[in-house]
């Protein structure tokens, strides 16, 4: 079935510095691509999204590209803040009404002043 | 700006109790849904709920599992006889509508504990 791999974490960097966290994924047909972000003690929240493969996705500095010839999703920042530190979760939905994320694990980054 | 909500934010229960974990969806908001997230595990998908019906249900949504929208503003997840592996945090989600590319709406989450 569709499935998510991420990067293990956890990602520990210093403020400015280059964020890189991979995501490669397995599925059928064309999937929609997805990062999302949690804060410590709050929810699940869409950071970006890519819907066909070479879009690119951006929000708050973070950037992806679907890349279908890798099956890759990889989430870059080019410097980091420590507001950034969180858990980022890649994840992937089928093109059909009302279908599920599958999620990959998710990788916590610690950004120190 | 509207938001998920769920009660309570951290539940603590014997093994074998039944417990209803609730969320408020998005008002205007059709399909809704149950995930977990063992600790250091992947968020699973449990089930998936639209026109006061499940749509789609994962392997982990067995019997012991039930949804229910009671009253046109609370999604419940209510599970029989809890087991120590249902330890785990829920969140639940809302979407708007039919387009498979709208955004998925997550709660903060609910933090159950069986002992």
């Amino acid at each position: 079935g569709d499935s998510v791999t991420q990067m293990e974490g956890p990602v520990t960097l210093s403020e400015e510095a280059f964020l890189t966290i991979n995501c490669t994924y397995t599925a059928t047909g064309y999937p929609s691509l997805f990062w999302y972000v949690q804060y410590p003690g709050e929810g699940l929240q869409l950071l970006l999204k890519a819907t066909k493969a070479d879009d690119k996705g951006s929000n708050k500095g973070f950037e992806a590209t679907y890349r279908k010839e890798t099956t890759s999703f990889h989430l870059e920042k080019g410097s980091v803040q420590v507001s950034d530190s969180a858990v980022y979760f890649c994840a992937l939905k089928a093109n059909q009404a009302g279908t599920a994320l599958i999620f990959g694990k998710g990788t916590t980054l610690s950004v120190s002043s | 700006e509207p938001e998920v909500t769920q009660t309570p934010s951290h539940q603590v229960t014997q093994m074998g109790q039944e417990v209803i974990l609730r969320c408020v969806p998005i008002s205007n908001h059709l399909y809704f849904y149950w995930y977990r997230q063992i600790l250091g595990q992947k968020v699973e998908f449990l089930v998936s709920f639209y026109n006061n019906e499940i749509s789609e249900k994962s392997e982990i949504f067995d019997d012991q599992f039930s949804v229910e929208r009671p009253d046109g503003s609370n999604f419940t997840l209510k599970i029989r006889s809890t087991k120590l592996e249902d330890s785990a945090m829920y969140f639940c989600a809302s979407q708007k509508g039919t387009s498979d590319h709208n955004e998925q709406f997550f709660g903060p989450g609910t933090r159950l504990t069986v002992l």
